[in-house]
């Protein structure tokens, strides 16, 4: 069986100041990572992913996530937010259909 | 065209009415995925096709019943509902290929019931 824990449920962060949302994960198979945004009232938005490969990933909208398989974590990163970041971001674990999603980390971004 | 469509974007229904709700993907994605989601919580899968079949259904109660009538669409009829059934549902679609693929959401299906 596989987990998330998202560490932060809520994370407020001054304008053009950076981020970290952090998420661990715990699975007995290879897994494969991905990092979810939704903003107030839409659907769920793919942020960026790890499948194999390098471990630090580039996703849309400037975020970055690194894949630590020693300690089990995938922290999502930005260098300097924006009001519009402000969502619900959700880490999330597949290794086969099921997607097992963390509890999610609320962003909210203050001028 | 890159996106799941979901219609209607809002319903309220009584827990008599019968009604539905429609998913659609022109991506050649060969899985499609129904969840629901509660607010301020994450998604929860409720059931999986794959190339037109139903492979996963997690313990969904009957008044919940999913159709794949081709490789685009996803149906989610919906009969007798409850109150606590009020939720958003998402639709999902992944490319064909291996179990891993990625999902892509539509916007949702805010319901309400009465």
């Amino acid at each position: 069986a596989q987990s998330v824990t998202q560490l932060d449920s809520q994370v407020p962060v001054f304008e053009e100041a950076p981020v970290e949302l952090r998420c661990n994960y715990s699975s007995s198979v290879s897994v494969y990572l991905f990092w979810y945004v939704q903003y107030p009232n839409q659907g769920l938005q793919l942020l960026l992913k790890y499948l194999s490969g390098s471990t630090l990933v580039k996703g849309i909208n400037g975020f970055e996530a690194e894949f630590n398989k020693s300690q089990t974590s995938f922290h999502l990163r930005k260098p300097s937010v924006h009001i519009s970041d402000t969502a619900e971001y959700f880490c999330a674990v597949s290794p086969d259909y099921k997607l097992s999603f963390g509890a999610g980390t609320t962003v909210t971004v203050r001028a | 065209d890159t996106e799941v469509t979901q219609t209607p974007k809002h319903l309220v229904m009584g827990m008599t009415n019968k009604k539905s709700l429609k998913c659609e993907q022109h991506m050649g994605h060969r899985a499609m995925y129904w969840y629901k989601q509660k607010a301020k919580k994450p998604p929860e899968l409720m059931f999986v096709y794959s190339y037109e079949k139903l492979s996963i259904n997690e313990s969904v109660p009957s008044r919940f019943s999913p159709e794949c009538p081709n490789s685009s669409l996803l149906n989610l009829h919906l009969h007798a509902l409850q109150p606590e059934d009020s939720a958003l549902y998402l639709c999902a679609s992944s490319p064909p290929g291996t179990s891993q693929e990625t999902q892509y959401f539509g916007p949702g299906t805010r319901l309400l019931v009465l």
